[in-house]
């Protein structure tokens, strides 16, 4: 399964905007970008996931670069329960039904 | 749907007992899986089935550790004996396949302390 580096730790201020970075540089070309988010003493919860365009859902949007290496998931107004871990995961849906998760971003969310 | 339903919720036993850990997957899923998350490991995937026959079990630690599906509807994983470095949250989950992709639901854990 290919990588992708997140950063460990993020802070951002309630109802303001969080840009979540993700790279992928050994992206294949049918690996599916999905984004997961796992809430304190929760299991983790599908947020997104996108191909090559950039995608949008009530939860967040999902900026997909045009070379596809890296990748950002947005959030428009951060709310306190949007506090979590956020998993940037590469999934080649040919190849088996697994999620493999790295470290994620803890983000902090200041009121 | 209910979603992905565990049990126990919260289990504390003594070293070298038996634990099993239970899992009733979303109706129609096809794809069940059993993830073990720890501070130092992060979420591991120990195991998971498709059509309730085992795919990769790859990442089941030792042979103290199994897992069956004897119907699409229920899952176990079993630690026997266990130990203190067993303790953690193991999440069930599960999913459909599509060919774009399968979004996949977890449990809410079963907190497991071996003491």
């Amino acid at each position: 399964d290919a990588k992708t580096t997140q950063p460990n730790s993020m802070e951002s201020n309630e109802e303001e905007p969080v840009h979540l970075p993700c790279n992928h540089s050994t992206i294949s070309g049918t690996d599916y970008i999905h984004w997961y988010r796992q809430l304190p003493s929760q299991g983790p919860e599908y947020v997104i996931h996108g191909l090559t365009s950039n995608v949008n859902n009530r939860m967040a949007s999902l900026a997909i670069a045009e070379d596809r290496k890296s990748s950002t998931l947005i959030l428009h107004r951060a709310t306190l329960r949007d506090a979590a871990v956020y998993y940037c995961i590469l999934r080649d849906p040919s190849n088996t039904g697994k999620l493999i998760f790295g470290q994620g971003t803890t983000l902090q969310v200041k009121p | 749907d209910a979603g992905v339903i565990q049990s126990p919720r919260h289990e504390v036993t003594e070293m070298g007992q038996e634990v099993t850990l239970r899992c009733k997957p979303i109706s129609g899923h096809d794809y069940l899986f059993w993830y073990r998350q720890t501070m130092m490991r992060g979420l591991e995937l120990l195991i998971y089935f498709n059509n309730n026959v085992p795919i990769d079990d790859s990442g089941m630690p030792e042979d103290r550790f199994s897992a069956k599906m004897p119907n699409a509807s229920f899952s176990t994983l079993k630690i026997q004996p266990s130990e203190p470095r067993d303790s953690a949250v193991y999440f069930c989950a599960s999913s459909l396949w599509t060919a774009r992709g399968n979004t996949i639901y977890f449990g809410e854990g079963s907190w497991l302390t071996v003491v």
